[in-house]
């Protein structure tokens, strides 16, 4: 098993721009999340998803995105970046809620 | 309001030496506490998961403790090697499973 995959590793953005975050798991996990972390701080939860076809939003959901067609995928759209969505971004999947699972995490950078 | 609070902030110790990170939670009503190690440029990794009915709980050299009482948590790294070095995050989840409450967590530099 894979376990959660985040793609891109790195990204700058300009201000403005749009782009996908990609995460998908291989553990047929029912709960997935989109977390930020700040420097120094602790992990922020953006959105989540409970299943295919049902996502909500977390405590920071704020120029964000998400869809959730599959139980494997589990996108984050950024629509208009801002250099205050200048952060590390980590996904994770849960398979009954309680132990998560973490992705390895996307730097993202808006200029 | 449910809050996490981690000390120290960061900690330097020498190979071979024990430590012990501390953990207060404010979370209500309390599900259970995990602590994480989260490597430089890695995703958070999990060390130990306990419940309300547990004290203790052991990974290796981690040795984690909960008082639901005080609401307090510690863990304690014995005979610290160069590879623990790294982040080390208390997260307490509340009732609802989506509600999840993360420290800001403690550096641990360990130095040969």
């Amino acid at each position: 098993n894979a376990g959660v995959t985040q793609t891109p590793k790195f990204r700058i953005l300009k201000i403005g721009q749009s782009m996908t975050l990609q995460c998908t798991q291989d553990m047929n996990h029912n709960y997935m999340y989109w977390y930020r972390q700040d420097p120094g701080m602790g992990l922020k939860l953006i959105y989540y998803s409970v299943g295919a076809g049902i996502t909500d939003k977390g405590e920071v959901p704020n120029g964000y995105n998400v869809s959730r067609s599959t139980t494997e995928d589990f996108p984050l759209r950024l629509e208009l970046a801002a250099p205050s969505q200048t952060s590390v971004y980590f996904c994770a999947s849960s398979l009954n809620g309680n132990e998560q699972f973490f992705g390895p995490g996307t730097r993202l950078t808006v200029l | 309001k449910n809050q996490v609070e981690q000390s120290p902030q960061s900690l330097i110790i020498l190979e071979g030496k024990n430590c012990t990170l501390q953990c207060n939670y404010t979370v209500s009503p309390f599900s259970n506490l995990r602590w994480y190690k989260q490597d430089t440029g890695r995703g958070p990794v999990s060390l130990t998961i306990m419940t309300f009915s547990e004290n203790t709980k052991s990974n290796g050299r981690y040795t984690a403790t909960l008082d639901a009482d005080t609401k307090q948590s510690s863990l304690h790294i014995t005979a610290s090697q160069l590879s623990d070095s790294a982040s080390y995050i208390c997260v307490v989840s509340a009732n609802n499973f989506n509600k999840f409450y993360f420290g800001s967590g403690t550096k641990l530099n360990v130095k040969p």
